[in-house]
């Protein structure tokens, strides 16, 4: 039973448009979520997080808008670049505990110059 | 180096034979996470040691598995008479405490196992 799901498993965008990578979770405990980007060979990195008490947070290029009533979460990166393309995870877990981080299958984004 | 480092980063092995997989994580962080990654699918949580704690292991899939941390520092896991199942990329990670709201684990490389 996948508590998290990452039901794309590839996205290809065009450089300078948005890229929005969805994920679902389906655990209602779920409170914290995060996104982690990993380059081939490397260990994933982390790059954004939410709480449950926001619906929005941003930085930079980067924004994650969270809608909790679908039990949805989505990345949006704009504008794309090529150094953007990676395979990212969603995750997500109960009352900020690490330990109990459940990860989706993850979402290769191409970003095409 | 500053980061988690793993090795060996690539393993193959034969079946039956038995495995060990070396994490030497970030210097002061107390938290140690082992995960794994099949292919096509999410990472998979093994075991986490927290200081001077029990480790939570709910997250090995068999008593093949085995995890240790010595000195609260440098962690190995073992996998006894490998399967070919048990081929994916192990990895490592660790944070400075173990809540996630401080931001975020801080991952090794990896390790691929390979078992033939």
């Amino acid at each position: 039973d996948q508590q998290v799901k990452q039901n794309s498993p590839s996205l290809s965008v065009q450089e300078g448009r948005i890229s929005i990578l969805n994920c679902d979770y389906t655990n209602s405990m779920f409170d914290y979520f995060l996104w982690y980007k990993k380059y081939p060979a490397e260990g994933p990195t982390f790059l954004i997080s939410i709480s449950s008490i926001k619906d929005k947070n941003e930085d930079g290029r980067f924004t994650v808008f969270l809608n909790k009533s679908a039990k949805h979460l989505s990345l949006h990166i704009v504008p794309s670049q090529p150094g953007d393309s990676a395979v990212y995870f969603c995750a997500a877990s109960p009352s900020g505990s690490a330990r109990q981080l459940t990860f989706g299958s993850g979402t290769q984004l191409t970003v095409l110059p | 180096g500053a980061g988690v480092s793993q090795s060996p980063s690539n393993k193959v092995t034969e079946k039956g034979k038995d495995v060990e997989l070396r994490c030497d994580p970030i210097s002061g962080h107390t938290a140690l996470y082992w995960y794994r990654q099949s292919l096509g699918q999410g990472l998979e949580f093994l075991i986490y040691f927290q200081g001077n704690s029990a480790p939570d292991k709910s997250g090995l899939p068999s008593d093949r598995f085995s995890a240790e941390r010595t000195g609260g520092s440098v962690s190995t896991l073992t996998i006894q008479r490998t399967q070919q199942e048990d081929s994916a990329v192990y990895l490592c990670a660790s944070s400075l405490f173990g809540g996630v709201d401080t931001g975020e684990l801080f991952f090794g490389e990896g390790s691929r196992l390979t078992v033939l």
